[in-house]
């Protein structure tokens, strides 16, 4: 399996706390990425990073915010949460070379609770 | 919305092959098929992708037709924790904005 881990694994907040999940990956891989899954939505991509500090917006980046300082580490930040963020979140790598070719591998998953 | 479509649901008796169909009439000669799993709650788990020929790996087949427009996954002898929801997707290698439909969820029967 590849070696990602997310934290927490389950949080529960209120309304207007920020919360940050963590990705953490020691595959040395290129491309990090969070999703949010939901009910009748399926998994939608929140924000992506395609190296150190380069970082982009998904389908569903508002009320988002991400970090890449270092190649293992991807943060998302949600600054002021709110129940519409109730949902879980997983983050994925990927590479595209040598016998790599986009393909995802996602973490477990970080179920989070706004109340 | 995906690029993809999937029946929404599927059952196959254990033991047996499962035959998972996708179209992706849409896709393009650089574009890519992966297929993934998700099982109940876990992160999805990467099963198998293919840009031209058929590709078989421990897992699973893919069988894409010639005009690229569609194909199967096949998981040849089906077992009870085979029982997932299964996604096609379509997309270049490196592609950021991989997108994820509904899926088909394959219920696997003793």
């Amino acid at each position: 399996d590849a070696g990602i881990t997310q934290s927490p694994r389950h949080k529960v907040t209120e309304t207007g706390t920020p919360v940050t999940l963590r990705c953490h990956q020691t595959e040395n891989h290129r491309y990090m990425y969070w999703y949010r899954q939901d009910p009748g939505h399926g998994l939608r991509l929140i924000h992506y990073s395609y190296g150190v500090k380069d970082t982009d917006k998904g389908e569903v980046s508002d009320g988002y915010s991400v970090s890449r300082s270092k190649t293992e580490d991807f943060l998302l930040t949600l600054e002021s949460a709110t129940s519409s963020q109730t949902s879980v979140y997983f983050c994925a790598i990927s590479e595209v070379s040598g016998a790599n070719t986009g393909e995802l591998f996602f973490g477990e998953g970080s179920r989070l609770t706004v109340l | 919305d995906a690029k993809t479509t999937q029946p929404t649901s599927m059952d196959c008796a254990e033991g047996r092959a499962a035959n998972l169909p996708c179209n992706h009439s849409t896709i393009s000669g650089n574009e890519y098929v992966y297929w993934y799993r998700q099982i109940h709650s876990q992160g999805p788990q990467y099963i198998i992708h293919g840009l031209k020929n058929n590709e078989t790996n421990e897992m699973a087949s893919l069988i894409i037709t010639e005009d690229r427009k569609s194909s199967t996954l096949i998981l040849p002898h089906a077992t009870l924790r085979d029982t997932a929801v299964y996604y096609c997707i379509s997309g270049g290698a490196g592609s950021y904005q991989l997108t994820f439909g509904k899926g088909t969820k394959l219920s696997v029967i003793p």
